[in-house]
Parts: C-alpha cells; sequence; structure tokens
C-alpha cells in the first residue's frame, strides 16, 4: 500500500498569502495524484487531478506539480473561502489511498 | 447537475448489518465505475471499495474484505453496500464517489455525494 504523508499538518496564514502544501509519496506514483478540498460537514471537492490538470470551475489560482514521490499544492493568493482541510489522493496503485490532510487556517 | 444521494446509515450494533444506498442522477450511470469512500469523526479519508461500470472489476480495501459486497443496479441508477459483521472501527460517514472518465476503473473522485453516517455501538 502506498502510503501519503502531507506537511505540514496546520498550515496558518492570512488572505492575500501563498500557499503551499506538500504530499510525500512512499513509492512513486508517477503523475498519478490528486488534490481535494473539504469543508466542514461538506463533502470533499476535487481541485487537481493527474498532478496539474484543474477540475471544471476551479479557480486559477489553485496549481499543482510535482511527479514521482513528491507533490505541491499552491494556493497563489488566498481567499478566505480557501480555508479548510486538503487531502491528497494517489490512483496508481491500489489500494487508492489519500494523505492524511493538511489544515489551511487563518493567522 | 450530477447528483448522488446516500442513504441507509444508521446506530448498528457490532455484529450486525446495515446496506448503504447511493442513488445518482445527471449523468449515464452505466458508463462510470463508482466508489464507496469513508471518514470516520475528525479523521481522514479512506478509500472502501468499487466497482466498474459492468461489474466485471470489484476491489475493496483489506480491513472490509469478506465483510462488504458492493454491487450495483444500472437501471435503478443506484450503487450499494451491504456491510456484514461490522465493527466499531466501521464507524463513519461514508461517501458515494463517481469515477470520472467513462469505462475505466479508478481514478480520482468527482463528484462526492454528501454521505450516510454509520454508528457501530452496543
Amino acid at each position: 500500500e502506498i502510503v501519503l504523508t502531507q506537511s505540514p499538518a496546520i498550515l496558518s496564514l492570512s488572505p492575500g498569502e501563498r500557499a503551499t502544501l506538500s504530499c510525500r509519496a512512499s513509492q512513486s506514483v508517477s503523475s498519478y495524484l490528486a488534490w481535494y478540498q473539504q469543508k466542514p460537514g461538506r463533502a470533499p471537492r476535487l481541485l487537481i487531478h493527474d498532478t496539474s490538470n484543474r477540475a471544471t470551475g476551479i479557480p486559477v489560482r489553485f496549481s499543482g506539480s510535482g511527479s514521482g514521490t513528491d507533490f505541491t499544492l499552491t494556493i497563489s493568493s488566498l481567499e478566505p473561502e480557501d480555508f479548510a482541510v486538503y487531502y491528497c489522493q494517489q490512483h496508481s496503485s491500489w489500494p487508492r489511498t489519500f494523505g492524511q490532510g493538511t489544515k489551511l487556517e487563518i493567522k | 447537475e450530477v447528483q448522488l444521494v446516500e442513504s441507509g446509515g444508521g446506530l448498528v450494533q457490532p455484529g450486525r448489518s446495515l446496506r448503504l444506498s447511493c442513488a445518482a442522477s445527471g449523468f449515464t450511470f452505466d458508463d462510470h465505475a463508482m466508489h464507496w469512500v469513508r471518514q470516520a469523526p475528525g479523521k481522514g479519508l479512506e478509500w472502501v471499495s468499487g466497482i466498474s461500470w459492468n461489474s466485471g472489476k470489484i476491489d475493496y480495501t483489506d480491513s472490509v474484505k469478506g465483510r462488504f459486497t458492493i454491487s450495483r443496479d444500472n437501471a435503478k441508477k443506484s450503487l450499494y453496500l451491504q456491510m456484514d459483521s461490522l465493527k466499531t472501527e466501521d464507524t463513519a460517514l461514508y461517501y458515494c464517489a463517481k469515477d470520472p472518465l467513462p469505462g475505466l476503473f479508478g481514478n480520482w473522485f468527482d463528484p462526492w455525494g454528501q454521505g450516510t453516517l454509520v454508528i457501530v455501538s452496543s
């Protein structure tokens, strides 16, 4: 099973700042990595698939990069609605696995 | 608009059974694989099981193998999860999620339903 480790666990930033979230895989997942946003009491929402492809309707301030074992989700300038928990997920091998999440909180 | 609506959750004693359902609309259901993903209270996400468009491919996470059975009825546009021999550690919000690419199995998940809560407790 591929283990995804996200860092940091908690990221405290202010609106307008740049956020950089990391996801590291225990073995290569090639480019088969997705990112989700989850707000309290809501279902996860797909942001990015295949490392860098934004899902429909996702603002351009969200971008993804990386390959192999190291991946990054970047939010270029934080909006108030971006404060949430973010998860990465690999779809390279079975079982599909998620990272433990990064909570992005308002500083 | 794609909609996924889960139902069937509730409070159940350890060792008992429960059947979850997910009603789909807004897309060609029998073109897409479907999945169940769960989230224990205050915890992260865990993929539970997936089924291909024609039920030809099915997979489970190890912790539920032999206890849970995924199935689908394409005529009814519905996905199911039969959960037997439930354990306290199965307590979670269970989400139904669509595999986005027609005919393929096990990519990312988009979209998700709102979930149905399963509580296993004596």
